[in-house]
């Protein structure tokens, strides 16, 4: 098991839900980062929280839209979404601030998009 | 030139064989290194994270940098069917936004029984 607690583990949405992923870390640590997954392809950043400030939004479309209620939580905010955006979120979290330190994952939440 | 760049495989070894998996990069900005672990449905483990130029030894595994060839290595000694996994390698800069998480492509490692 990691430290990085991601729930749920599988979500199926619909075209107009409204759904929210949901991340928890009691590391410690300062930067929190969400990322997303293709299968067979490396993780692509998404958003990066720093001291709990939104530090980088990697030009996401808004239809995502992610939340730091405090320095253990972190939660995405899923609106509208296309097929394509099907894929593994990972929430990853790192000790110091952005890109200080190792990021250390989550097992994930597998997203699909119906 | 994609500024990391690992051969994603597939590899397959027998079980007890010396595995290599490398990465280049061309980034010199690049100071920090790490290998994940992921297994099929699971969240990338951090497995090594090195620094500086050398070796890194943790039980069977070794990782490797060289900063003047910008060319990382990730040694595993007597492989197990339990390192059957994907392997990406993973680097960054010296902190803050322009020095983000960049990683290989990952390879795909299968130990055979």
């Amino acid at each position: 098991d990691t430290e990085v607690t991601q729930t749920p583990k599988h979500l199926v949405m619909g075209m107009t839900n409204k759904k929210s992923l949901k991340c928890e870390q009691h590391m410690g640590h300062r930067a929190m980062y969400w990322y997303k997954q293709k299968a067979k392809k490396p993780p692509e950043l998404m958003f990066v929280y720093s001291y709990e400030k939104l530090s980088i939004n990697e030009s996401v479309p808004s239809r995502f839209s992610p939340e730091c209620p405090n320095s253990s939580l972190l939660n995405l905010h899923l609106h509208a979404l296309q097929p394509e955006d099907s894929a593994l979120y990972l929430c990853a979290s790192s000790q110091q601030g952005t890109f200080d330190s190792p990021l250390h994952f989550g097992n994930g939440t597998r997203l699909t998009v119906t | 030139q994609k500024e990391v760049e690992q051969d994603p495989g597939p590899l397959s070894v027998p079980e007890g064989a010396i595995v290599s998996l490398n990465c280049t990069y061309s980034n010199s900005a690049f100071q920090y290194f790490m290998w994940y672990r992921q297994y099929s449905r699971k969240g990338p483990e951090l497995l090594m994270y090195t620094y500086s130029s050398g070796n890194k030894e943790d039980g069977r595994f070794t990782a490797q940098v060289d900063k003047s060839s910008k060319y990382i290595s990730l040694f595993i000694r007597d492989s197990q069917p339990s390192d059957s996994a994907t392997y990406l390698c993973a680097m960054f800069g010296g902190g803050g936004s322009n020095y983000k998480l960049t990683f290989g492509k990952g390879t795909l490692l299968t130990v055979n029984p």
